[in-house]
C-alpha cells in the first residue's frame, strides 16, 4: 500500500534562517507531489507540484521553491524565512493523469520567531 | 479570484440533525469535486467525491449533491455525530489542470453532544 511521510512534524524557525521540510511517498511510482500550505483564516494554499523527478511549477511566487531530486522525494526550502512563512505545511501525492483525490501527510506546523 | 469558495466559516450543529456544507464554485470547466475532512495539527483526509456527469453521490451518512447549472455542490451528514467535528475543505479540478485541485477555504463543522 502507498504511504506519505513527512517531517519534521513542527519546527521552530528564527527569521532569517534555511528551511527544508521533506516529503517522501512509499508504494508508487512516478506520483504528481504538492507542497500546500495552510495559514491561518486562507484555507489550503498551493505553493508548488511536481509531474516528475526535476519538473516543479510554482503556483506563488514567494520566498519558497521546491525540489524534487527522486522520483518519491519533494522537498520545500527557504534559503531566508520570513515571519510570513508561518503555516502549515502539507505535502500530498496522487497518480499521474489521474482524477483521483489526493492523500496528504501529517503536515508541518512552522513557526517563524 | 477565488474558483472555490466555501462562505461559511463555521456551522454548528446538533449531534443526531443534519449538517449541511455548501461549496460554490466559478468555473465551469470543474468536472470533479471532493470533500476533505481535516482535524486539527493533521493532513486533510479524503472523505466524498462526485463527477459532474452526476448529481448525487452517497457514502454511508455523506452525501454530495451537485447543481452543475448553479455550480453549486454541498455535503450532507446525516446523523451528525460530535466526532464530525472538524474543517471540511471543497476542491474541484478539471482534466485540463493536470488534476491538481482547488480547494475552497473550509468550513469548520461543530457537532454538539
Amino acid at each position: 500500500s502507498q504511504t506519505i511521510h513527512q517531517w519534521p512534524a513542527t519546527l521552530v524557525q528564527p527569521v532569517g534562517s534555511p528551511l527544508s521540510l521533506e516529503c517522501t511517498v512509499e508504494g508508487t511510482s512516478n506520483p504528481n507531489l504538492y507542497w500546500y500550505r495552510q495559514a491561518a483564516g486562507r484555507g489550503l494554499q498551493l505553493l508548488f507540484y511536481s509531474v516528475g523527478i526535476g519538473q516543479i511549477s510554482s503556483e506563488v511566487p514567494q520566498n519558497l521553491s521546491a525540489s524534487r531530486p527522486q522520483d518519491r522525494q519533494f522537498i520545500l526550502s527557504s534559503k531566508k524565512l520570513l515571519l510570513s512563512d508561518s503555516g502549515f505545511y502539507l505535502c500530498a501525492w496522487k497518480p499521474p493523469l489521474t482524477n483521483y483525490g489526493y492523500t496528504f501527510g501529517s503536515g508541518t506546523r512552522l513557526t517563524v520567531v | 479570484d477565488q474558483q472555490v469558495k466555501q462562505n461559511s466559516p463555521s456551522l454548528s450543529v446538533q449531534e443526531g440533525r443534519i449538517s449541511i456544507l455548501n461549496c460554490d464554485y466559478t468555473n465551469s470547466m470543474f468536472d470533479y469535486f471532493l470533500w476533505y475532512k481535516k482535524y486539527p495539527a493533521e493532513g486533510p483526509t479524503f472523505l466524498i467525491s462526485i463527477s459532474s456527469i452526476k448529481d448525487k453521490n452517497e457514502d454511508g451518512r455523506f452525501t454530495v449533491f451537485l447543481n452543475k447549472s448553479a455550480k453549486h455542490l454541498s455535503l450532507h451528514i446525516v446523523p451528525s455525530q460530535p466526532g464530525d467535528s472538524a474543517v471540511y475543505f471543497c476542491a474541484a479540478t478539471s482534466w485540463g489542470s493536470q488534476g491538481n485541485l482547488i480547494f475552497g477555504k473550509g468550513t469548520k463543522l461543530s457537532v454538539k453532544p
